[in-house]
């Protein structure tokens, strides 16, 4: 299976700042990673696939980059409502892997 | 709008049987692979497996693979996920998951709380 690190697990941050989350995976993955935000008590959402590629009605402040190996979630402006647990997943192969998640909280 | 509903929460005791389901609507429910997605209590997201409703072809993940069965019927575009025995440890959230394939999962279920305790 594809392992999938995060990192940080966990940041705080204020409103308005700029955010960065990276996404390490085991083996190349070519451009195969979806980026989802989660609340709590409610289902992940999701923000970006095939790395850069925003989801319809996802706001612009969220855009995904990078490909093989390396890939990174940044929120270039944080609202009070992108305070939640961010993951990725790999669909590049079969199992598709999800990370551990990265909760971000207001500082 | 597509749509995908569960059944209820469910408190089960170990050994017992138990097969929760997840309704699609909105879109061609055999056009999509629809999966589920474990969630055990404040940890992360764990994919479990998926199934092609126009053929029922299923991919598991190894780790889940004898452990549950994912099934689905077309003619009530429904899906579902069943254990014949379960145990403490699958105690979780279990959301049942629209994939496209390669881009991702796009529709989510609202998850389905299962309790495991003697």
């Amino acid at each position: 299976d594809i392992q999938l690190t995060q990192s940080p697990s966990s940041v705080s941050a204020s409103v308005g700042n700029r955010v960065t989350i990276t996404c390490r995976a085991s083996q190349d993955i070519s451009k195969w990673l979806a980026w989802y935000q989660q609340k709590p008590g409610t289902a992940p959402k999701l923000l970006i696939y095939a790395a850069s590629t925003v989801q319809s009605g996802v706001p612009s402040r969220f855009t995904g980059s990078g490909s093989g190996t390396d890939f990174t979630l940044t929120i270039s402006s944080l609202q009070p409502e992108d305070f939640a647990t961010y993951s990725c997943q790999q669909t590049d192969s079969l199992p598709y892997t999800f990370g551990q998640g990265t909760k971000l909280d207001i500082k | 709008e597509e749509q995908l509903v569960q059944s209820g929460a469910v408190v089960k005791r170990p050994g017992e049987s138990l097969k929760i389901s997840c309704k699609a609507s909105g879109y061609m429910f055999i056009d999509y692979w629809i999966g589920w997605v474990r969630q055990m209590p404040g940890k992360g997201l764990e994919w479990m497996g998926i199934i092609y409703p126009g053929d029922s072809e299923t991919k598991y993940s190894p780790s889940f693979e004898g452990q549950v069965t994912i099934s689905a019927d077309k003619s009530i575009s429904t899906a579902y996920l069943q254990w014949s025995s379960l145990k403490a440890s699958d105690t979780a959230i279990y959301y049942c998951a629209r994939h496209r394939l390669g881009l991702g999962i796009d529709s989510w279920g609202q998850g389905t709380l299962v309790t495991v305790s003697s």
